[in-house]
């Protein structure tokens, strides 16, 4: 079976940097996705990881460590438009599962 | 800039009519899609399709079908609408793209049975 979590719910400030952790536990792994949904909208595709290590895209970065089956997704100069929802996807074999998704309100 | 579409946004149909939702992407993706959203519960896959005639089931596939006769195209069938069936229906496809995996959602459909 398949396990992820994350946060329900986070809030922060504006201008500040945020870090959304993902966990999980699925039986293979191929690769993670992060998505960025607004209420209302479709998910918007923001990264997906397969190796160990930092990827940075901008004002987002995620990190992904197989070995401990954790990624987080890291946002920097918040701004108010990054009011979301944030979702972690794993491929365990070949489908990616979702996570429930984060939450993050920033207020100024 | 058109990826993945979805033939409507919001769709109101009564008790134990047959529904279809169409999804067509245009980027030559070989896997699709079909989850619904609700609150508090996430992302559930219903169906997927990894190739033209090919499907399988989800985690929640119970009152759907779904049909993929050419490739760009999937579609996912409410034989008989139930109200616990009210969602929003988002169709994804996923592919490569310059070497490098990606999944586009399409804009979703929010379904009401009443």
């Amino acid at each position: 079976g398949q396990n992820i979590d994350q946060p329900t719910e986070m809030t922060a400030t504006e201008g500040a940097i945020v870090q959304i952790n993902c966990t999980y536990q699925t039986s293979g792994f191929n690769g993670l996705f992060w998505y960025q949904q607004h209420a209302g909208e479709a998910p918007t595709f923001l990264s997906y990881n397969v190796l160990d290590g930092l990827e940075e895209k901008g004002r987002f970065s995620s990190f992904l460590s197989r070995s401990k089956g954790y990624s987080y997704l890291l946002l920097k100069e918040l701004q108010m438009k990054d009011s979301a929802s944030y979702l972690c996807a794993v491929r365990g074999s070949y489908i990616p599962t979702f996570g429930r998704g984060t939450s993050l309100i920033v207020h100024p | 800039d058109v990826k993945v579409t979805q033939s409507s946004r919001y769709l109101v149909k009564r008790t134990g009519e047959k529904v279809f939702l169409e999804c067509v992407q245009d980027m030559d993706h070989e896997n699709m899609f079909w989850y619904r959203q609700d609150p508090g519960l996430g992302l559930r896959l219903i169906y997927f399709s990894y190739d033209v005639k090919m499907k399988e089931k989800g985690d929640i596939p119970e009152g759907y079908s779904v049909s993929r006769e050419k490739k760009e195209r999937f579609s996912l069938i409410l034989e008989s609408a139930s109200t616990n069936q009210t969602s929003m229906y988002l169709c994804a496809s996923f592919g490569t793209e310059q070497g490098s995996y990606e999944q586009y959602f399409g804009p979703g459909t929010r379904l009401t049975v009443t």
